[in-house]
């Protein structure tokens, strides 16, 4: 099984500021097929990126993601008030797929 | 556009076999696809359970293979899911979802809770 561990647990930034978060995997993730999600409370997670650097439809390009083999980023490139929330990374390379345990993106 | 809805008994007691359906429209599971269950307990991470082919081939997280089904009625367009001897560790918000190896379709999820 692949374990996901994302950094930091929790980003404390401003608005227009840029995020970086973190995944890393375990193990090499097989064709980089890694999702990011955003989770607002009490929503549904919401798919922003798949194959690692894919955006969703529908998904602001102020979201991208980055990295192969065992190392992943998410870049939000100017955060917007609505991009405070949780964000969480999958992978779906290997059965069992796996998520990580989760970013919190909070405002300073 | 897919939609999923998931259903089931919101209270559960311990020991009992905890048991929802996801009902999807919008695209027939006969079709193809995996569709798949995660869990959320209150105020964690999310949790992947398992998946199911419109065949019936399934994909069980290790840690509750040996307490998990998850099958198939395509004659329903559903799927379900069935957790047996259910603990408080076992509650949670319960979402399916459209299995692509990510998630872009989700249930609105069903919050289950096990106690007596």
């Amino acid at each position: 099984e692949i374990v996901l561990t994302q950094s930091p647990g929790t980003l404390s930034l401003s608005p227009g500021e840029r995020a970086t978060l973190s995944c890393r995997a375990s193990q090499s993730v097989r064709s980089n097929y890694l999702a990011w999600y955003q989770q607002k409370p009490g929503q549904t997670p919401r798919l922003l990126i798949y194959g690692a650097s894919t955006r969703a439809t529908g998904i602001p390009d102020r979201f991208s993601g980055s990295g192969s083999g065992t190392d992943f980023t998410l870049t939000i490139s100017r955060l917007e008030p609505e991009d405070f929330a949780v964000y969480y990374c999958q992978q779906y390379g290997s059965p069992p797929w796996t998520f990580g345990q989760g970013t919190k993106v909070e405002i300073k | 556009q897919v939609q999923l809805q998931e259903s089931g008994p919101r209270l559960v007691k311990p020991s009992e076999t905890l048991s929802l359906n996801c009902t999807v429209s919008g695209y027939s599971i006969s079709s193809g696809y995996y569709w798949g269950w995660i869990r959320q307990p209150p105020g964690k991470g999310l949790e992947w359970i398992g998946n199911v082919y419109h065949s019936g081939n399934t994909y069980y997280s290790p840690s509750l293979k040996s307490r998990v089904t998850i099958s198939v009625d395509t004659s329903k367009n559903q799927f379900s899911l069935k957790l047996t001897s259910a603990t408080a560790a076992d509650t949670a918000m319960y979402y399916c979802a459209r299995d692509d190896g990510y998630y872009y379709d989700w249930g609105q999820g069903t919050l289950v809770t096990v106690s007596s």
